[in-house]
């Protein structure tokens, strides 16, 4: 089964500067999507930004961005710019697409963020 | 956003009462979900469903049963609420690569 780790419980960051949430996840596959979801104090869940692994190049969704290292499994998140609006719980989460399992996303246990004026 | 609604939004129950939650979606999408999310835990599969009819066991499914018979909706039971089982609940579709997720169901089992 597939393991997704985020070790970070939480990170803050100051207004209009720089921050890199960490992911990694455990997988014997070769084909999957990974994805950063965004959950503000409303609780409702945001897909920030998506990455296949057949993809060699990162991700990148305006001030979000992805830094995809497959053969260290790690798939970290960058804000640029940081915003107050940025302040929420982050998910990493993975999909694969093989047989059953193709069916679920996993998730890890999420990294709360804190932007400071 | 996905048209995902979730009923209710806010419950409180006693222990060992049957709970049953709701997911309606209007998408027509072919893959439904049920998460449940707590404190240091992230969000974990309880039960999804690939059609109608057809369900199948996630992560932590112990207590908890579902019911698909039709697109539009996918049923979450409680069969007999214990404390444990409080948590904020999630539903989700998903067609092909996103996940589209309801505004989830708040439970406390006193």
């Amino acid at each position: 089964a597939q393991t997704v780790t985020q070790s970070q419980p939480e990170m803050s960051v100051q207004e209009a500067e720089t921050v890199t949430l960490s992911c990694t996840y455990d997988t014997s596959e070769s084909d999957y999507y990974l994805f950063w979801y965004k959950q503000p104090p409303s609780r409702q869940m945001i897909l920030v930004i998506r990455q296949e692994a057949y993809k060699q190049q990162n991700a990148t969704e305006n001030r979000f961005s992805v830094n995809f290292q497959k053969a260290a499994k790690s798939f970290s998140l960058k804000i640029s710019d940081s915003q107050l609006g940025d302040a929420a719980m982050y998910f990493c989460a993975y999909r694969s697409l093989l047989g059953g399992s193709n069916y679920k996303l996993t998730f890890g246990k999420g990294t709360l963020l804190t932007v400071n004026p | 956003d996905a048209g995902i609604t979730q009923s209710p939004r806010h419950k409180v129950t006693e222990t060992g009462t049957p709970v049953t939650l709701r997911c309606h979606q209007t998408e027509n999408h072919r893959y439904m979900y049920w998460y449940r999310q707590d404190p240091g835990h992230g969000l974990r599969l309880i039960h999804y469903s690939y059609g109608v009819k057809d369900t199948d066991k996630g992560e932590v499914s112990d207590g908890y049963s579902v019911s698909r018979s039709k697109t539009e909706d996918f049923l979450l039971t409680l069969e007999s609420a214990t404390s444990s089982q409080t948590s904020v609940y999630f539903c989700a579709t998903r067609e092909n690569t996103e996940a589209f997720f309801g505004q989830g169901t708040r439970l406390t089992v006193v």
